[in-house]
């Protein structure tokens, strides 16, 4: 059975420094990975989505890695900006059709 | 440019009443999903549809039921709501791969029972 685990719960950091959000899951046959963010009282929104051929995924100051092998996904925010804070969830495949969430980090960017 | 569409947004019922959510969505997506969305228990997979016709039971799905008639509709149906169902329920698609591919997300429908 896949669990997910995000550590830590929260964070706080200053305006443009880089920063690193991590996941962990239990079942290591997976297809791939998503990271998401959520602002408050809103939806979620897919930022990455990591193949489990791939090793990392880029997209403009986020850049996602995923390591099968040990169970461990990270979310990399580079000159971190106020406008990043948010809540940031990853998701792991369990079987075929579902995916299951991590709790989630609350990050806070502080100007 | 609507993606997944969530109505209502807000709903507050009373122990024992009834009530539908609707998702819709417009991308084609075959796979639909209800999730919860609870205080330090993440998200949690209520229920999920295949395609058309077709529904399956996720990890917390007692008290709930479900209805995909139409390719774009997904209905979550509370038969006799519990303050236990009080929480935040999320509609999600994704295309034709399931679990391969990225999930998209409705807005949210905050549901209070008293």
């Amino acid at each position: 059975k896949q669990e997910v685990t995000q550590i830590p719960a929260a964070l706080s950091v200053p305006e443009g420094e880089n920063l690193v959000l991590n996941c962990s899951f239990t079942d290591s046959a997976i297809y791939n990975l998503q990271w998401f963010r959520q602002d408050p009282g809103k939806g979620l929104t897919s930022l990455l989505l990591i193949q489990s051929s791939q090793r990392e995924q880029t997209s403009g100051r986020l850049n996602a890695s995923l390591d099968k092998s040990s169970g461990r996904s990270t979310l990399y925010i580079a000159a971190s900006q106020p406008g990043d804070s948010a809540t940031y969830l990853c998701a792991a495949p369990s079987g075929t059709y579902k995916y299951i969430f991590g709790t989630g980090t609350r990050l806070k960017v502080l100007a | 440019n609507a993606g997944v569409t969530q109505t209502p947004k807000f709903r507050v019922l009373k122990t024992g009443q009834s009530m539908t959510l609707l998702c819709a969505q417009d991308m084609n997506h075959e796979y639909m999903y209800w999730y919860r969305q609870d205080p330090g228990m993440g998200l949690r997979l209520i229920h999920y549809s295949v395609g058309e016709g077709t529904t399956a039971k996720g990890e917390v799905p007692d008290g709930y039921n479900v209805s995909r008639l139409k390719k774009q509709n997904f209905l979550l149906g509370l038969e006799s709501a519990a303050p236990s169902q009080t929480s935040v329920y999320f509609c999600a698609s994704s295309s034709t791969g399931g679990a391969r591919e990225k999930l998209f997300f409705g807005s949210g429908t905050q549901l209070s029972v008293l």
